[in-house]
C-alpha cells in the first residue's frame, strides 16, 4: 500500500460517456502529477500541479481535465474519449524542493475506453 | 522536452549473477536522478536515487553517475528470480518540475 490513493482501479467506459479518475496523497506533499503509461511506450508527463497551481499540461487533448482543490486531492476528468485513450493513468506526489523531488506513485487506474 | 534513453531489453541473467541496467539523458544541466522498478500490472515504485557522480550503494543494488558523460546505471547483484520485473531510469527536469522516463529495460532473472 503506498501513500497514494487512486479510484476506481480499473474504468471502462464509452466514447460518448463522462468520468472522473480520483487521487489522494497522504503524504503531506506539494506537489501532484498525472502520467500516462500505454503498451510499448514511456510514461508520458500530462499535468503537473505545485502549490495547487497547473505548471504544465503538456499540450494534452481537452478531453483530459484536470482538478486540483488542495494540496491532497487531484482529479482527471474524462469526456469523449478515443480508443487510444486506453491507458494506465498514474497519479503521484512529491515535496517539491526536498529530497531530490523524489515522485511517489499510486497504484494507477487501468482505463478502457470501448 | 529533454530525453531519457533505456535499452529496451529484455535483459536475461542468471540467479546469483550481476545485472547492469544503463540510461543516459540529454540534459546536461540535470541534477537528480532516479531508479525505479515496475512489475507487470503494477505501478512504478522508487529503488534509489542519486545526485552526485560516483556511486551509491544500497543493499544489493548500486548506482553510478557520471554526469559529465551523462550516463546513470543500475548495478543488481546476486539477481533473484524477484528482480525480474522492467527498470526505469528518471531524470527531474527543472523546467518541467517532473520526471522525465526512460522506456525501461526489461530484466529476466532466471533461475
Amino acid at each position: 500500500e503506498t501513500g497514494v490513493t487512486q479510484t476506481p482501479r480499473h474504468l471502462v467506459m464509452g466514447m460518448t460517456n463522462k468520468k472522473s479518475l480520483k487521487c489522494e496523497q497522504h503524504l503531506g506533499h506539494n506537489a501532484m502529477y498525472w502520467y500516462k503509461q500505454s503498451a510499448k511506450k514511456p510514461l508520458e508527463l500530462m499535468f503537473v500541479y505545485s502549490l495547487e497551481e497547473r505548471v504544465e499540461n503538456n499540450s494534452v487533448p481537452s478531453r483530459f481535465s484536470p482538478e486540483c482543490p488542495n494540496s491532497s486531492h487531484l482529479f482527471l476528468h474524462l469526456h469523449t474519449l478515443q480508443p487510444e485513450d486506453s491507458a494506465l493513468y498514474l497519479c503521484a506526489s512529491s515535496q517539491e524542493g526536498s529530497s531530490g523531488n523524489t515522485i511517489y506513485f499510486g497504484e494507477g487506474s487501468w482505463l478502457t475506453v470501448v | 522536452q529533454k530525453e531519457v534513453e533505456q535499452n529496451s531489453g529484455p535483459l536475461s541473467v542468471p540467479e546469483g549473477a550481476i545485472a547492469s541496467l544503463n540510461c543516459t539523458y540529454s540534459d546536461r544541466g540535470s541534477q537528480s536522478f532516479f531508479w525505479y522498478r515496475q512489475y507487470s500490472g503494477k505501478s512504478p515504485e522508487l529503488i534509489m536515487s542519486i545526485y552526485s557522480n560516483g556511486d551509491k550503494e544500497d543493499g544489493r543494488f548500486t548506482a553510478q553517475l557520471n554526469k559529465a558523460s551523462q550516463y546513470v546505471s543500475l548495478l543488481i547483484r546476486d539477481s533473484q528470480p524477484s528482480d525480474s520485473a522492467t527498470y526505469l531510469c528518471a531524470v527531474w527536469e527543472t523546467g518541467r518540475r517532473a520526471l522525465t522516463f526512460g522506456s525501461g529495460t526489461r530484466l529476466q532473472v532466471q533461475p
